[in-house]
């Protein structure tokens, strides 16, 4: 299986500050063929499902703010939030979707400092 | 607006069955790659496992914890998605969800314990 590693576990951001969550794969989740990487991130708020954020690693979902964005290629990804508002505190996942076993990291808890 | 609804958790001894159930409205499950993933409270996300679209062939594949025990199915009439779940173990308590996509539905908990 792909392993995901994020990092950090936990962070804590000043409102209006810019947040990064890096993600790393055990091997390549580039697919040559259509150059796409198969990466998504998302957010998870406590007892709620997770949604999600960014899929082929750039690409934001239809209503997601744009101060989150995704970058990266190949095994090295980061997640963004520009400038940290309130309700964006939670846990955030990559995952990847590139092999039959999606993977997802650990997870990254995001706080107010 | 697409919508999943899982049901069937709950407390069951260790050894037990359960089937879990995710119904689709707005969505045809069987058009979809629809996954369970499962997730201990407080803990990080774990893929259980995956039935492919009708056209994809419908074949399923599993994580290696619940290969044997855990059988994905669909019944297309109903456009509902299941979990068989079998030789239930205390690691096997989680949150279930069902997901394809961008869609979750909001998860249903499994308690194995005596």
């Amino acid at each position: 299986d792909i392993v995901m590693t994020q990092s950090p576990d936990s962070l804590a951001v000043s409102l209006g500050e810019r947040a990064t969550i890096n993600c790393k794969s055990s091997q390549s989740v580039l697919y040559s063929p259509n150059n796409k990487n198969y990466l998504a991130w998302y957010q998870q708020k406590p007892g709620q499902p997770p949604k999600r954020l960014i899929y082929w690693a750039s690409t934001r979902e239809s209503g997601v703010p744009d101060r989150f964005s995704g970058s990266g290629s190949g095994t090295d990804f980061t997640l963004t939030i520009s400038s940290l508002q309130a309700e964006d505190v939670a846990v955030y996942y990559c995952q990847q979707y590139y092999s039959t076993a999606l993977t997802f990291g650990g997870g990254t808890k995001v706080e107010i400092k | 607006e697409v919508q999943l609804v899982e049901s069937g958790g709950g407390l069951v001894k260790p050894g037990g069955s359960l089937r879990l159930s995710c119904t689709a409205s707005a969505f045809t499950l069987s058009d979809a790659w629809m996954n369970w993933v499962r997730q201990v409270p407080g803990k990080g996300l774990e893929w259980v496992g995956r039935i492919k679209s009708k056209t994809d062939g419908g074949t399923t594949d599993y994580a290696a914890p619940v290969k044997g025990r855990f059988t994905i199915s669909r019944d297309d009439s109903e456009n509902t998605l299941f979990l068989q779940m079998s030789s239930l173990k205390t690691e096997d308590t989680a949150v279930y969800y069902c997901h394809s996509g961008r869609s979750w539905g909001q998860g249903t908990l499994v308690t194995v314990s005596s």
